[in-house]
């Protein structure tokens, strides 16, 4: 089963910035915090991924809570084609070369509206 | 760079036929999984590949799935006789080792 929990729906108008949140209270030491997001007919896509600092890139932001209890994924300015599914992953850094397939829940479906 | 390859793109099939998809995973990566996504839901993993050897196989239904990537770089995933909860999109992800999955457009499979 997943170890995180999102809403299971969205909305954002367009240009503001998404605010998606994730609770993973069992989280581990050792895991990180990946997101993901699926455009429709597509596979997943990669955004971002972070341990206990606060990272950003060109997609996204991810805000780590200092307990690293939750966290919140943050598309700055979003646009019609950031309507998607968005996962949070909990997944273990370092497997030792073993399984480390991702886990994935149902997502929050974000809609972005014009 | 080149991203994950999979082809068929779609394959309509009636149950209890064969079928067959392929992947080739981006250049250099030497961890390859195949998921199974059903409508409505996220993927979860059936196998994954550490060069040409299996690392986890535990949620692939062995009665009629296989799998095998023979060289450490292309892989087969296969349905024997296919049923018709199979439906669904095969999505193949490769990485290098632990680091990031990239994830391939995936196959779609109906099963009538």
């Amino acid at each position: 089963d997943a170890k995180t929990t999102q809403p299971t729906s969205m909305d954002c108008a367009e240009g503001r910035a998404a605010n998606l949140p994730c609770n993973h209270s069992t989280i581990s030491g050792n895991e990180y915090v990946y997101w993901y997001r699926q455009i429709h007919s597509q596979g997943p896509q990669y955004i971002i991924h972070g341990l206990k600092n606060n990272e950003t890139n060109e997609m996204a932001s991810l805000i780590i809570t200092e307990d690293r209890k939750s966290s919140t994924l943050i598309l700055p300015h979003a646009t019609l084609r950031d309507t998607a599914v968005y996962y949070c992953i909990v997944r273990v850094g370092d497997s030792g070369g073993g399984a480390d397939g991702l886990t994935f829940g149902k997502g929050t479906h974000l809609i972005i509206q014009p | 760079e080149a991203g994950v390859a999979q082809s068929p793109r779609y394959k309509i099939i009636e149950k209890r036929q064969s079928v067959a998809f392929w992947c080739n995973p981006i250049s250099g990566h030497a961890t390859l999984y195949w998921y199974q996504q059903i409508l409505g839901q996220g993927p979860k993993l059936l196998i994954q590949f550490q060069n040409n050897g299996v690392v986890d196989d535990s949620q692939l239904p062995k009665d009629r799935f296989s799998a095998e990537r023979l060289k450490g770089v292309d892989s087969t995933l296969k349905i024997q006789p296919a049923k018709l909860e199979d439906s669904a999109v095969y999505l193949c992800a490769s990485s290098r080792g632990k680091d990031t999955q990239y994830f391939g457009p995936g196959t779609r499979l109906t099963v009538l």
